[in-house]
């Protein structure tokens, strides 16, 4: 019973290099969710998907890609990474209905551009 | 759009005794969702509990509860008990209908909890 998957867990970039933020669900869940937290403060929604194929910006999206191809997968692409980019990452699921249990997040990916 | 607000950046209490934390929302929508997470130091996102907006009963998850006036806006989380592992951040965030259920977050509240 994984959850939500995620990794890196840590990471350290260059200004200027791209990565990619894997982040994986075996719930079955429709909806995905890529969220960002800057110290002291809450998350902000990056990018988010509905299902396959579909994918939306959320409040934060410049910098950054997504992709959705399969139910499960739903990767974060930093291109040319800034040290504004500098945070930690969330992903997250959730199924369709209403109710909080089901809403489930990843452990976090702690990113830092130098 | 949809607002929260926690007002308190941090708090304090005593071991054993409750404490409330603050949290209003703003939205139009008349069908929405409130949410309370735990983060604490190690920066996982703990969920502790939930209420509809049509729920007729405030919300309880064990020494959790959740004080919900809606005419007021406001959704509080009320600790019974306190015990030292509720030192961490607390979230108070919201979804609406229509929406994919992504989740707009307040600033939080970082809860320390003395012996």
């Amino acid at each position: 019973n994984a959850g939500v998957t995620q990794t890196p867990k840590f990471r350290i970039l260059k200004i200027g290099q791209s990565m990619t933020l894997q982040c994986a669900q075996d719930m079955n869940h429709n909806y995905m969710y890529w969220y960002r937290q800057d110290p002291g403060m809450g998350l902000k929604l990056i990018y988010y998907s509905v299902g396959a194929g579909i994918t939306d910006k959320g409040e934060v999206p410049n910098g950054y890609n997504v992709s959705r191809s399969t139910t499960e997968d739903f990767p974060l692409r930093l291109e040319l990474a800034a040290p504004s980019q500098t945070s930690v990452y969330f992903c997250a699921s959730s199924y369709q209905g209403q109710g909080g249990s089901g809403y489930t997040f990843g452990s976090g990916t702690r990113l830092t551009v130098v | 759009a949809q607002k929260i607000t926690q007002t308190q950046p941090g708090m304090f209490v005593q071991e054993k005794e409750a404490v409330t934390l603050d949290c209003t929302y703003d939205t139009s929508d008349p069908s929405y969702g409130l949410f309370w997470y735990k983060q604490p130091s190690s920066g996982e996102m703990i969920f502790l509990i939930y209420q509809g907006s049509y729920d007729q009963q405030n919300a309880t998850e064990g020494r959790y509860s959740l004080n919900f006036q809606k005419a007021r806006k406001s959704a509080n989380l009320v600790i019974s008990a306190s015990q030292l592992g509720d030192s961490a951040m607390y979230f108070c965030a919201m979804t609406y209908s229509g929406s994919a259920r992504q989740l707009t977050f307040g600033s939080g509240t970082q809860l320390t909890v003395l012996p």
